[in-house]
C-alpha cells in the first residue's frame, strides 16, 4: 500500500545534538511538506518542496534544513541552533493537486532532554 | 495576512447528537480552499473534507458536512450522529493561492478538541 513513513517515530536526544528526521513516500506525489505541533497547538509550516533539488522556507524553518535529492525522500535536519526543539514533527505529501489536500505521515516525537 | 481561528478550544457532545465546530478564515485572495482534518490521540492527521471558494454548494462526505458562509468568512464542520470514535482533535485549515499555482500551502488553525459522551 502506498503511504508516507516517518521515523523513528520517537527519538530523545542530548540538547546542542543535531537530529535527522526521516520521511520517505512511494505516493509519487511531487510537493512535500514538514510542519511542526507543539502540545495543543496547529501546525507550523517548516519547509516545504515542490520538486527534486528544490524546497522552500516556511514559516518557521529557523534552525531547520532539509534536502530533497530524491522525489521520495523529503528529510528534515534539527539543527542546534533550534532553540526549542521538542515537538511532534509531521511530514506530508500533496495529494491533491487541484485542492492542495495534504496526506500525512504518522509523525516522529522529538524529545531533548 | 492570511489567518485561521478555531475559538473553541474543547466542545462536548452526546453520542448521536451532531455538533457544529467553528472555524473563521482571513485572506484577501479570491480562489482559496478549506479543509477540515482529524487528529486521533495516535497523532495522524486525517483528511476529512474540503471546500473550495467557488464552490456554490456547501460540501458533503458522509456524516460530515462543511457550513461555508463565504461573506462571513466561515467554514465550521458539521458532524452529524456523533460516535465515540469522533473523540479526536479537529482542525481547520486553509489553502493558501491558487491550487494550480506552484508553492501553495495550508495554513492551520490551532484545533478543537471534541470529546464524545456515551
Amino acid at each position: 500500500d502506498g503511504g508516507i513513513t516517518q521515523s523513528p517515530k520517537y527519538l530523545f536526544r542530548k540538547e546542542g545534538q543535531n537530529v535527522t528526521l526521516s520521511c520517505e513516500q512511494n505516493l509519487n506525489h511531487d510537493a512535500m511538506y514538514w510542519y511542526r505541533q507543539d502540545p495543543g497547538q496547529g501546525l507550523r509550516l517548516i519547509y516545504y518542496s515542490q520538486i527534486v533539488n528544490d524546497f522552500q522556507k516556511g514559516d518557521i524553518a529557523e534552525g531547520y534544513s532539509v534536502s530533497r535529492e530524491k522525489k521520495e525522500s523529503f528529510p528534515l535536519t534539527v539543527t542546534s541552533a533550534q532553540k526549542n526543539p521538542t515537538a511532534f514533527y509531521l511530514c506530508a505529501s500533496k495529494r491533491d493537486r487541484h485542492t492542495g489536500e495534504l496526506f500525512f505521515g504518522e509523525g516522529s516525537r522529538l524529545t531533548v532532554l | 495576512a492570511q489567518k485561521i481561528t478555531q475559538t473553541q478550544p474543547g466542545m462536548f457532545v452526546q453520542e448521536k447528537e451532531a455538533v457544529t465546530l467553528d472555524c473563521t478564515y482571513d485572506t484577501s485572495d479570491q480562489s482559496y480552499g478549506l479543509f477540515w482534518y482529524k487528529q486521533p490521540s495516535s497523532g495522524e492527521m486525517i483528511f476529512l473534507i474540503y471546500q473550495g471558494s467557488y464552490d456554490e454548494q456547501n460540501a458533503t462526505e458522509g456524516r460530515y458536512s462543511l457550513n461555508f458562509q463565504k461573506a462571513r468568512k466561515s467554514a465550521n464542520l458539521v458532524i452529524s450522529a456523533s460516535q465515540l470514535g469522533d473523540s479526536a482533535m479537529y482542525f481547520c485549515a486553509m489553502r493558501e493561492g491558487w491550487s494550480g499555482g506552484g508553492y501553495n500551502k495550508l495554513i492551520f488553525g490551532a484545533g478543537t478538541r471534541l470529546a464524545v459522551h456515551p
